[in-house]
């Protein structure tokens, strides 16, 4: 699995958009890359994953760079419910298995 | 439609003992997966199941073992239960097939006294 580096924490005013980067400089070609939160101690939830494209779901959207070495969570318009842990992960579908590092501890401001 | 379920939510064991938790997926999911989630390791794999098969395995001891029955729902072992068990074991399910989203369930608080 690719290892990726993001921020520990970042913070976030409410109303605003939240851009969470993520390094994934060793993703191979195979693999996605898929974006988690968890809010303090319910499980992981599903955000948004994608390949090479840009993505767009109900939740956020997904920038990833033409060379796939990053890529950015965006959150439109956070709202205090979106303080949670983001976890960036690059897993190939052929793995069956999701590698998760410490995340990005996003704090949503009133 | 009912998410993962899994059970027991809470469990206090002691030292030695054995004990089994529960996961049943979404219907009609295939793939089932457990992580420990503990504060010092963080989310960790254990292993990964899709028709009754283990496709995937994590770095975890032999006390660790699962199982997947027919209809989708999943179980998993610890035996010779040890202080360092203690932790948050989360079951996952997806349809299995290729680079599908993961949906968790709240999880099974152990803690091992």
């Amino acid at each position: 699995d690719a290892k990726t580096t993001q921020p520990p924490s970042m913070d976030c005013a409410e109303g605003r958009a939240a851009n969470l980067p993520c390094n994934h400089s060793t993703i191979s070609g195979n693999e996605y890359v898929y974006w988690y939160r968890q809010i303090h101690s319910q499980g992981p939830q599903y955000i948004i994953h994608g390949l090479k494209n840009n993505e767009t779901n109900e939740m956020a959207s997904l920038i990833i760079t033409e060379d796939r070495k990053s890529s950015t969570l965006i959150l439109p318009h956070a709202t205090l419910r979106d303080t949670a842990v983001y976890y960036c992960i690059g897993s190939g579908g052929s793995n069956y298995k999701l590698t998760f590092g410490k995340g990005t501890l996003l704090t949503v401001n009133p | 439609k009912a998410g993962v379920t899994q059970t027991p939510r809470y469990l206090i064991k002691t030292r030695g003992q054995q004990v089994t938790l529960s996961c049943s997926p979404i219907s009609g999911h295939r793939s089932v997966s457990w992580y420990q989630q503990t504060p010092g390791q963080g989310l960790q794999f254990l292993f990964e199941y899709f028709s009754e098969t283990q496709r995937n395995k994590g770095n975890f001891p032999g006390r660790f073992s699962g199982r997947q029955f027919s209809n989708s729902r999943s179980e998993m072992n610890v035996s010779t239960l040890e202080l360092g068990d203690s932790a948050l074991y989360l079951c996952a399910s997806s349809p299995g097939q290729g680079a599908d989203g993961y949906t968790f369930g709240s999880g099974t608080r152990l803690t091992v006294v």
